[in-house]
């Protein structure tokens, strides 16, 4: 069965400072894999998706992401984080089994970001 | 619509009554989601539609859960004889393709479930 960990429960970063958020999944072979990002009220909204390919993604609002075989990781980046970054965030897999299959979630990372 | 939309963004309900919460995917995607996110959790898959057939109901946690979707379009679910276990957010999503496909899931705002 996959499994996405998400070690941080939460992270401050000071606005303009470099964020890297972590993710490890665990799956038999190489998953989609992607990121969301939930702020208060709002639905998910997907920064990025890594399928195949180059291992450096990128993604909307300045996010990178990274996918490590290696580490089993899929770690999420920013160079320099503004206020609006403050949210939380998801990292999510998808097995690619012959037939459907759904997203595995992690427990998110709640992004915090002071002055 | 632009977007997902759900119904109602807000509910509350006694512990023993059922309730009905709708999600009206994007026009013309095929795929539909349920999925249930608990209080600091991530979201966790409850049901999928394919159109009108519900393929896949392995995450639905007991036969109180029941979803539809009679015209392959707007779906409901409806959480029958509610419990305080059932207080989460409950997350539509839809896609244009079959999941097996990479076509990217869209989510709705969620409606928030408190049962009191």
């Amino acid at each position: 069965a996959q499994s996405v960990t998400q070690p941080d429960i939460h992270i401050t970063v000071s606005e303009g400072a470099s964020l890297e958020l972590r993710c490890n999944y665990s799956y038999g072979a190489t998953p989609y894999l992607f990121w969301y990002v939930q702020s208060p009220g709002q639905g998910l909204q997907l920064l990025l998706k890594y399928f195949s390919g180059d291992t450096l993604v990128q993604g909307i609002k300045g996010f990178e992401a990274e996918f490590k075989r290696s580490q089993s990781s899929f770690n999420l980046r920013k160079p320099s984080v503004h206020w609006s970054d403050a949210a939380e965030y998801f990292c999510a897999s998808r097995g690619h089994d012959s037939g459907y299959s759904t997203l595995t979630f992690g427990k998110g990372t709640m992004l915090l970001v002071s002055p | 619509g632009a977007g997902v939309s759900q119904s109602p963004r807000y509910k509350v309900a006694k512990r023993g009554q059922d309730v009905a919460l709708r999600c009206d995917p994007i026009s013309g995607h095929v795929s539909l989601f349920w999925y249930q996110q608990a209080l600091g959790q991530g979201p966790e898959f409850l049901t999928y539609f394919q159109n009108e057939a519900q393929l896949d109901k392995s995450g639905l946690p007991s036969d109180r859960f029941f979803a539809e979707r009679p015209e392959g379009s707007v779906s409901t679910l409806k959480i029958q004889r509610t419990q305080q276990e059932d207080s989460a957010v409950y997350l539509c999503a839809s896609s244009s393709g079959e999941v097996a496909t990479d076509h990217e899931q869209y989510f709705g705002p969620g409606t928030r479930l408190t049962v009191t």
